[in-house]
């Protein structure tokens, strides 16, 4: 079976200019969750998201927002990016919207460079 | 809210040698705790969780963690270090309910690196 993949691999960007990122998480799994991992550093929790609704959100500006589709994959928005936003985005797929009682299971991340 | 502290932000053990990692953790209520290993350029793996049940935690590739409540610790050990675990390794701690039933928060992670 095919494991959470997100796209793109690697992305390049310039302050100011805003991006968006892919999550396909496994088949059957309706919870995905987003996260930031800055280099150094562990990954830090931006959403969640279960049958299409947001159901956690952690203290990221509004500039980061997210939505999930019909199929349960998943978007990243990032607006007026800031040199900070510099890190790998990382996604994680899990049955439940409890998904602390399952295994969440990671992508392998997008690594998104600001310019 | 919960967080995590990893003591050792790099841990070094020959081939064979005992592995133990360290982690604290601070939460009002009962926690679930977690840890992931990370290779280079790879998402996330889950190696083993604590969710209220034994308090020693069996996990893969011969990893296992024992919670501790009264030292607010989980640390990860492993008998016998392989090259292959060589990696950086994160714990996490959740709680049930509150903001969001997905929400894992990390610590700053511990890279391990195996000699020969």
């Amino acid at each position: 079976d095919a494991g959470v993949t997100q796209s793109p691999t690697h992305l390049i960007k310039t302050r100011g200019q805003h991006v968006t990122l892919r999550c396909s998480p496994i088949s059957g799994h309706k919870s995905v969750s987003w996260y930031q991992q800055v280099l150094g550093q562990g990954p830090q929790f931006i959403f969640q998201y279960y049958e299409k609704e947001e159901r956690g959100r952690g203290n990221f500006p509004d500039r980061f927002s997210a939505r999930q589709f019909p199929n349960y994959s998943s978007e990243l928005n990032v607006n007026a990016l800031l040199l900070g936003d510099s890190a790998l985005y990382l996604c994680a797929s899990s049955p439940r919207q409890e998904a602390i009682l399952d295994t969440q299971y990671f992508g392998p991340g997008t690594r998104l460079t600001v310019l | 809210a919960q967080s995590v502290t990893q003591l050792g932000s790099h841990v070094s053990v020959s081939e064979g040698a005992l592995v133990l990692l360290r982690c604290n953790y601070s939460s009002s209520v009962p926690p679930y705790l977690f840890w992931y290993v990370q290779y280079p350029n790879q998402g996330l793996q889950l190696l083993l969780k604590y969710t209220s049940a034994a308090t020693l935690v069996k996990g893969i590739n011969g990893f296992e963690a024992e919670f501790k409540k009264s030292e607010t610790s989980f640390h990860l050990t492993k008998p016998s270090a392989h090259m292959s675990d060589a990696a950086e390794y994160f714990c996490a701690v959740s709680v049930f309910g509150g903001t969001s039933y997905g929400k894992l928060t990390f610590g700053q992670g511990t890279i391990l690196t195996v000699h020969p």
